[in-house]
Formats: structure tokens, C-alpha cells, sequence
């Protein structure tokens, strides 16, 4: 069945970085889009990053553009968020999810998701 | 940015009843490209509807989604125990800066 499984949280210091991860099953990871979408505790969704199918075309949201970069692995059925000067608020559960078009894209698959707590 | 602004904020209904939740788009949603997701404690999301009327793979017809423009509805026609859960909408028009609503949290009155 189609499985998406998040791994990398953890707790970190404000300004350092932290490498997530996504490995995927089920189903052929080069033919989806995928994403990060993240969740403050007690919050509503965010939607973060996007990366094409073949990793060529890229997007992210105004408050993570120039700090986080999501890249994949269709070798290893991999998807990647790199988040660099982290900042408490970035402190969420970050989900990855796919989707079959990279430009106006639902989600139809998710991940249980990650926790990351940026603190001193 | 599409804000979505999704009421009532929590509902309170009985097993059984019908829920009606709404979401309001600062612009206009063109192509009805808005998504309904279900998420339950401790979960992640999971798609209920997307292109405003149209049901995910699985998902049982007492979900329906309607509207048009910048007004949307989740109806649930009949409530079952595993339906309490919060609900959000997502508009996908506006690409690719997604973005949800606040979404609407269904009690168990």
C-alpha cells in the first residue's frame, strides 16, 4: 500500500539545521510531485515546499525561501527538506505528501510526520 | 495570497446528525480548485474532496463538497463516531503558494 515515512526531527538550537526525510513505497514515487507541508502545535497547515518528478522545477513558501531546500532521490524513493538558520517559529510536525501535478496540487497521500522543536 | 477563512471555528452535533461547514476565499477560487481534508488526533490529513465537488478515492457519499467562486461547503450528511475530527480546506488555484484555512473542529455534542 502507499506509504510515506517521515524521519530527521528532533530538538535543535536556534540558528542550527536539521536534515528531514521521506521514503516512500507503493507506489511510483518518479510519477508525483512532492511536498512539505508543516503544522505549529494546536495549529492549522502550512504548506512549505514543492519539488517536481524529475527535481527540476522547485517552490517554497515566503517564510522558509532562502533557509530550507527540499530535493529527492527517485533512485531511493527519497524525498529531502535541508532547513538551515532555523528559528523557533519553524517548531511544527512537518509532514511530506504527494501530489500528481506540481502546479495546482491537492494532496492524496501524507505521512504521519516529523517533529521538529527549535529551542534553547 | 488566497486567504481562506473557514466557519464555524468547533461544531458540536450528535452521531446522526448533519454538519455544514463553510469556507470563504478572499478571491475568487477559478476552476473550483479547493480541496476538503479530514485530519483526526494524532494523524495526518487525509483528502476528502478536491476540485470543490468531487470525492477521493474511498471516501464514503455522506461527504459532499459544493460551491463556487469564493464560498464553499463541506456537508456531512450524517455524522458518524469517526467523523469528529477537524476539518480544513485548501485552495490550489493560486499556485504555488497553497494555502489552508483555519479549519473547523466537529465535536461530539
Amino acid at each position: 500500500q502507499v506509504q510515506l515515512v517521515e524521519s530527521g526531527g528532533g530538538v535543535v538550537q536556534p540558528g542550527r539545521s536539521l536534515r528531514l526525510s521521506c521514503e516512500v513505497s507503493g507506489f511510483p514515487f518518479i510519477n508525483y510531485a512532492m511536498h512539505w507541508v508543516r503544522q505549529a502545535p494546536g495549529k492549522g497547515l502550512e504548506w512549505m515546499a514543492v519539488i517536481a518528478y524529475d527535481g527540476k522545477n522547485k517552490n517554497y513558501a515566503d517564510s522558509v525561501k532562502g533557509r530550507f531546500t527540499i530535493s529527492r532521490d527517485n533512485s531511493k524513493n527519497t524525498l529531502l527538506l535541508q532547513m538551515d538558520s532555523l528559528r523557533p517559529e519553524d517548531t511544527a510536525l512537518y509532514f511530506c505528501a504527494r501530489s500528481t501535478a506540481y502546479y495546482r496540487a491537492w494532496f492524496d497521500a501524507w505521512g504521519q510526520g516529523t517533529l521538529v522543536t527549535v529551542s534553547s | 495570497e488566497i486567504v481562506l477563512t473557514q466557519s464555524p471555528g468547533s461544531l458540536s452535533l450528535s452521531p446522526g446528525e448533519r454538519a455544514t461547514l463553510s469556507c470563504r476565499a478572499s478571491q475568487s477560487v477559478s476552476g473550483n480548485y479547493l480541496a476538503w481534508y479530514l485530519q483526526r488526533p494524532g494523524q495526518a490529513p487525509r483528502l476528502l474532496i478536491y476540485g470543490a465537488s468531487n470525492r477521493a478515492t474511498g471516501i464514503p457519499d455522506r461527504f459532499s463538497g459544493s460551491g463556487s467562486g469564493t464560498d464553499f461547503t463541506l456537508t456531512i450528511s450524517r455524522l458518524e463516531p469517526e467523523d469528529f475530527a477537524v476539518y480544513y480546506c485548501q485552495q490550489y488555484v493560486s499556485s504555488p503558494a497553497l494555502t489552508f484555512g483555519g479549519g473547523t473542529k466537529v465535536e461530539i455534542k
